[in-house]
């Protein structure tokens, strides 16, 4: 079963400053994982994405994450955030059915 | 159209009450799916079309949820006989062929009272 643990619920952030999502997965085979962001009443809209290939994917907005395979994590990272940034995010594996996180939210300060 | 289009964005029911979402995808998306996304969670997928074929529907929470996609375009998510634990948001999503990138709707907000 395929299956995603985003351990923080909440992460409190002063603009301008570095951010890390943390993302746990579990899946039986070499995974596809994504990273989306949903700000409030709007839809999902994805990040960045991997396949396969370079562990490290670069995304949109200035986000990047690594995936490591021993530890069996996808984290989210941004060196400098800004305000616009503050939005849930979801980490989700799978190929055509994706089970989604509980979602991080994050709140940016001024 | 230039997204994915979902119809209504809000829905009142009472409980008992039949609705139906609609979900317009991006024009020649093969692959669609529907999730529901209850407050405070992660989106939960429910069921998902090949053109008009639903391959995978093992997500539908019961028999009152049935989804269909007649002409392979636009897909109408049928809820019978409402319940409040039925209240979520419920998102539709479309991508090119399976395996590549889902666009997502903006959702349903669905409320049974």
């Amino acid at each position: 079963a395929q299956s995603v643990t985003q351990p923080d619920i909440h992460i409190t952030v002063s603009e301008g400053a570095s951010l890390e999502l943390r993302c746990n997965y579990s899946y039986g085979a070499t995974p596809y994982l994504f990273w989306y962001v949903q700000s409030p009443g709007q839809g999902l809209q994805l990040l960045l994405k991997y396949f396969s290939g370079d562990t490290l994917v670069q995304g949109i907005k200035g986000f990047e994450a690594e995936f490591k395979r021993s530890q069996s994590s996808f984290n989210l990272r941004k060196p400098s955030v800004h305000w616009s940034d503050a939005a849930e995010y979801f980490c989700a594996v799978g190929d055509y059915k994706l089970s989604f996180g509980a979602g991080t939210t994050v709140t940016v300060r001024a | 159209g230039a997204g994915v289009s979902q119809s209504p964005r809000y829905k009142v029911a009472k409980r008992g009450q039949d609705v139906a979402l609609r979900c317009d995808p991006i024009s020649g998306h093969v692959s669609l799916f529907w999730y529901q996304q209850a407050l405070g969670q992660g989106p939960e997928f429910l069921t998902y079309f090949q053109n008009e074929a639903q391959l995978d529907k093992s997500g539908l929470p019961s028999d009152r949820f049935f989804a269909e996609r007649p002409e392979g375009s636009v897909s109408t998510l049928k809820i019978q006989r409402t319940q409040q634990e039925d209240s979520a948001v419920y998102l539709c999503a479309s991508s090119r062929t399976r395996g590549t990138e889902a666009f997502f709707g903006q959702g349903t907000r669905l409320t049974v009272v």
